[in-house]
């Protein structure tokens, strides 16, 4: 049963262009989520993340919002760049102190020059 | 530049072999993360440690495989006997308690059981 799901195996877009990654959980005890960024041969890195208790958070060009009632978030990158490029796995966690993430299968972007 | 170090990279191995995976967590984190990726099942959690103990290990295939810290600068992850089922990358992953939740990955170890 997936608890985090992303929908949308792969997203094209025009460099200059904004890209909108969308995540989807089931879990309501879910109360912090995370987006990383990975690219071939290396490991995810940490891109952005946002409470329960907010419903956007912003760094630079990337915006994450919440949707708590339709247990949806989303990823905005504006402008997208050629360097944005990668798989980008969406993740929850619940509870605390506790650690564990669920992630999303991801989705790789694809920004054209 | 603090990194999660993981070796070996990449490791071919016939069914039936012992394989070990090693991580070098961030120093100074206490909480060390093993998942494997794969095309199906994306990234999956296995293990992971809190101050060196095991807090949480229902993904791991009990059977055959297991994972130690035997101190807090090294993570292990056997497998014993592998499968070609256990092909995957296999990613560590340390945080700081008290932080901000962030999860930092090592590059990952590639596995082909063949």
């Amino acid at each position: 049963d997936q608890q985090v799901k992303q929908n949308s195996p792969s997203l094209s877009v025009q460099e200059g262009r904004i890209s909108i990654l969308n995540c989807d959980y089931t879990n309501s005890m879910f109360d912090y989520f995370l987006w990383y960024k990975k690219y071939p041969a290396e490991g995810p890195t940490f891109l952005i993340s946002i409470s329960s208790i907010k419903d956007k958070n912003e760094d630079g060009r990337f915006t994450v919002f919440l949707n708590k009632s339709a247990k949806h978030l989303s990823l905005h990158i504006v402008p997208s760049q050629p360097g944005d490029s990668a798989v980008y796995f969406c993740a929850a966690k619940s509870g605390g102190s506790n650690y564990k993430l669920t992630f999303g299968k991801g989705t790789l972007l694809t920004v054209n020059p | 530049d603090a990194r999660v170090t993981q070796t070996p990279r990449h490791k071919v191995t016939e069914m039936g072999q012992e394989v070990t995976m090693r991580c070098q967590p961030i120093l100074g984190h206490n909480t060390v993360f093993w998942y494997r990726q794969t095309m199906m099942q994306g990234l999956e959690l296995l293990a992971y440690f809190r101050n060196r103990a095991p807090l949480d290990d229902s993904g791991m295939p009990k059977d055959r495989f297991s994972a130690e810290m035997p101190d807090a600068t090294l993570a292990t992850l056997k497998i014993q006997p592998s499968e070609p089922r256990d092909s995957a990358v296999y990613f560590c992953a340390s945080a700081q308690s008290g932080g901000a939740n962030i999860q930092y990955f090592g590059a990952g170890t590639r596995l082909s059981v063949l």
